[in-house]
């Protein structure tokens, strides 16, 4: 157990439809950053949030979003669903000035 | 902007052999740079890092990495490698921008263990 928890493990939905990934930060971790896992792209830097707001962007499409709440834990949001989007999507934490990152087991992602 | 290249798409090595695992980075300054291990269904984890000092960096699992400035390199070892060890490895580079802190990372190698 790295002490990153990401809910659910496995998602199944069909295309046009909207999820949601929920990350709870390792304890003491004030840094989130999403991260999308697909065999043809490899492991993509989606966003980051630190203690709350947005820090950093990757590629991330303009359908999806992310939030962190107050208590430390993020919440991805991906909607209007497609094909593609079918992937392994992690959480990673990390504290301040400890740049190596905790990562979560993921969530599957797999749109039919 | 930083990247980061992993030459070896997959190697196979016999257990109890010694590996090492290709990284090679673009970055202007000193990046951070990091080892990290996936196995199967799992998140990636950790194994070593390196920021400054030594270019030998020790890690778990009996892993170390090599800084090369000269050769932009941050190659992984091990001296004898477990059937445990078998999983995708993936190097990273990090630096500090207007952004905050960003992390990129190479496209892994598999490591396939035989006995």
């Amino acid at each position: 157990d790295s002490g990153v928890t990401q809910t659910p493990k496995h998602l199944i939905t069909a295309t046009g439809q909207r999820v949601t990934l929920r990350c709870s930060p390792r304890s003491g971790d004030l840094s989130v950053y999403w991260y999308q896992q697909s065999l043809d792209q490899g492991l993509q830097f989606l966003i980051q949030y630190y203690n709350g707001e947005e820090r950093a962007k990757g590629n991330i499409l303009e359908r999806f979003s992310a939030q962190q709440f107050p208590d430390l834990h993020s919440e991805l949001n991906l909607s209007s669903l497609e094909l593609g989007d079918s992937a392994l999507y992690f959480c990673a934490s990390s504290t301040p000035n400890n740049y190596g990152y905790t990562f979560g087991s993921g969530t599957r992602l797999t749109v039919v | 902007a930083q990247s980061v290249t992993q030459p070896d798409i997959h190697i196979t090595v016999s257990e109890g052999a010694s590996l090492e695992l290709r990284c090679n980075y673009s970055y202007g300054a000193t990046p951070y740079l990091f080892w990290y291990v996936q196995s199967p269904g799992q998140g990636l984890q950790l194994l070593l890092k390196y920021f400054s000092g030594d270019t030998l960096v020790q890690g778990i699992k009996g892993f170390e990495a090599e800084f090369k400035r000269s050769q932009s390199s941050f190659n992984l070892r091990k001296p004898s490698v477990h059937w445990s060890d078998a999983a995708e490895y993936f190097c990273a580079v990090g630096a500090m921008g207007t952004g905050g802190f960003k992390t990129i990372f190479g496209a892994g190698t598999r490591l396939f263990v035989k006995a």
